[in-house]
């Protein structure tokens, strides 16, 4: 079976400043998909980024960024010029085998503090 | 175009009872896949069901829980005789097509919490 590990349970960042969220995941399978979803206090989910395994090119999306590392299997988020809004749990996902199941790693609790 | 839907948000029910949670997919969305997520813990993929058939329950607990994604009308996730140890957020998503590869949009979720 695939796992997602997070393994900071919590992060803070001022505003204005970058953090990066950790993510490491296990998969056999050589085409697969990573996503970082941001889930706010209002409980919903939000997808903010994704990235296609078979790309070598980082996915940004405007102050959203990743490092994916491949052979390391690591998947990080880097969020620039932090704004409040971005206060958030976040998780990492990755397909699943069947290519309709996401699995999701335990989440990292961002703080922004002004 | 409202996205996924779910109803109640918040839902209270007593042991033994019985907890219905609906779901109705975007517009155009014929995939339909619960999650659930327990206190401190990212979700955890339940079912996928396409209209009128259930595609994938592997991840359902085997006794007191059953899904539905019927012609017409909205997903069910039917809960029987809750116990304590369903309280969890539950939550719905849905696709255009069969797979999750450009991720799903999910609805906000159903608290459902029992006493």
């Amino acid at each position: 079976a695939q796992t997602v590990t997070q393994s900071q349970p919590e992060m803070s960042v001022q505003e204005a400043e970058t953090v990066t969220l950790s993510c490491t995941y296990d998969t056999s399978e050589s085409d697969y998909y990573l996503f970082w979803y941001k889930q706010p206090p209002s409980r919903q989910m939000i997808l903010v980024i994704r990235q296609e395994a078979y790309k070598q090119q980082n996915a940004t999306e405007n102050r959203f960024s990743v490092n994916f590392q491949k052979a390391a299997k690591s998947f990080s988020l880097k969020i620039s010029d932090s704004q409040l809004g971005d206060a958030a749990m976040y998780f990492c996902a990755s397909n699943s085998n069947s290519g309709y199941a996401l699995n999701f790693g335990k989440g990292t609790s961002l703080l922004v503090t002004p | 175009n409202a996205g996924v839907m779910q109803n109640p948000r918040h839902l209270v029910r007593r042991r033994g009872q019985e907890a219905r949670l609906r779901c109705s997919p975007m517009k155009g969305h014929s995939h339909v896949y619960w999650y659930r997520q327990l206190p401190e813990e990212g979700l955890k993929f339940m079912v996928y069901l396409q209209k009128e058939n259930i595609i994938d329950e592997s991840g359902m607990p085997k006794e007191r829980f059953s899904a539905e994604f019927p012609k017409e009308g909205p997903s069910i996730l039917r809960i029987q005789q809750v116990v304590r140890g369903d309280s969890a957020a539950y939550f719905c998503a849905s696709s255009p097509g069969p797979n999750s590869n450009y991720g799903y949009t999910f609805g906000s979720g159903t608290r459902l919490t029992v006493v």
